[in-house]
């Protein structure tokens, strides 16, 4: 498996409260992303990374920031924790492109928020 | 925007039965990727198709990519209980890459 870590694993939250998720990596890929995956929807893509400080939006951005201040770091923050927002996280990695490349998945991090 | 559908949603078969499950794009792709989740796992990448009409094989899977870039199928034969888990595809529009919904496939042994 590439190496890539995500930090919490496992995390309860209230509705209302400011969230950071992390993604570190070890492979010097110069892409990251951040996925939500929800029953029927697959995953959606939250935001992406194509360097360090540069950051674009995906499908499903609202409620949602992130920041790249390092290569190996990616930061998702839910600004306001709503139950809409409960899911599993995926951070993924690629060596270039959106889809020219294959993606390297974290193991994910689950998200409840109550 | 570009969507992707994949179906069927759940498929639950026989050990040793055969497998397919099918994605459609509503615009062109550049290129579809395939990946496997496992339960309670992250998406593991399987293989890229790139060539309209393509047909690619890795042991019991086939894949395919349709002559218009916007259809392809994932068809695995004689299944096996190491086969569960989810199967996404992932098709490239203009820039970003889509996912389909998954098809989860169960297996009685």
């Amino acid at each position: 498996d590439a190496g890539i870590t995500q930090s919490p694993r496992h995390k309860v939250t209230e509705t209302g409260t400011p969230v950071t998720l992390r993604c570190h990596q070890t492979e010097n890929h110069r892409y990251m992303y951040w996925y939500r995956q929800d029953p029927g929807h697959g995953l959606r893509l939250i935001h992406y990374s194509y360097g360090v400080k540069d950051t674009d939006k995906g499908e499903v951005s609202d409620g949602y920031s992130v920041s790249r201040s390092k290569t190996e770091d990616f930061l998702l923050t839910l600004e306001s924790a709503t139950s809409s927002q409960t899911s599993v996280y995926f951070c993924a990695i690629s060596e270039a492109g959106l889809a020219a490349y294959e993606q390297y998945f974290g193991p994910g991090t689950r998200l409840t928020v109550t | 925007g570009q969507q992707v559908m994949q179906i069927p949603q759940y498929q639950h078969v026989q050990e040793g039965e055969d497998f397919t499950t099918y994605c459609n794009s509503s615009t062109t792709l550049s290129n579809i990727q395939w990946y496997k989740q496992r339960p309670g796992g992250h998406p593991v990448f399987l293989i890229q198709l790139v060539k309209s009409g393509e047909v690619k094989k890795q042991k019991r899977l086939t894949f395919q990519f349709g002559e218009a870039k916007k259809n392809s199928s994932l068809h695995i034969t004689a299944t096996q209980t190491t086969d569960v888990g989810t199967y996404f595809c992932a098709g490239q529009g203009a820039q970003k890459l889509v996912f389909g919904q998954g098809t989860r496939l169960t297996i009685n042994p």
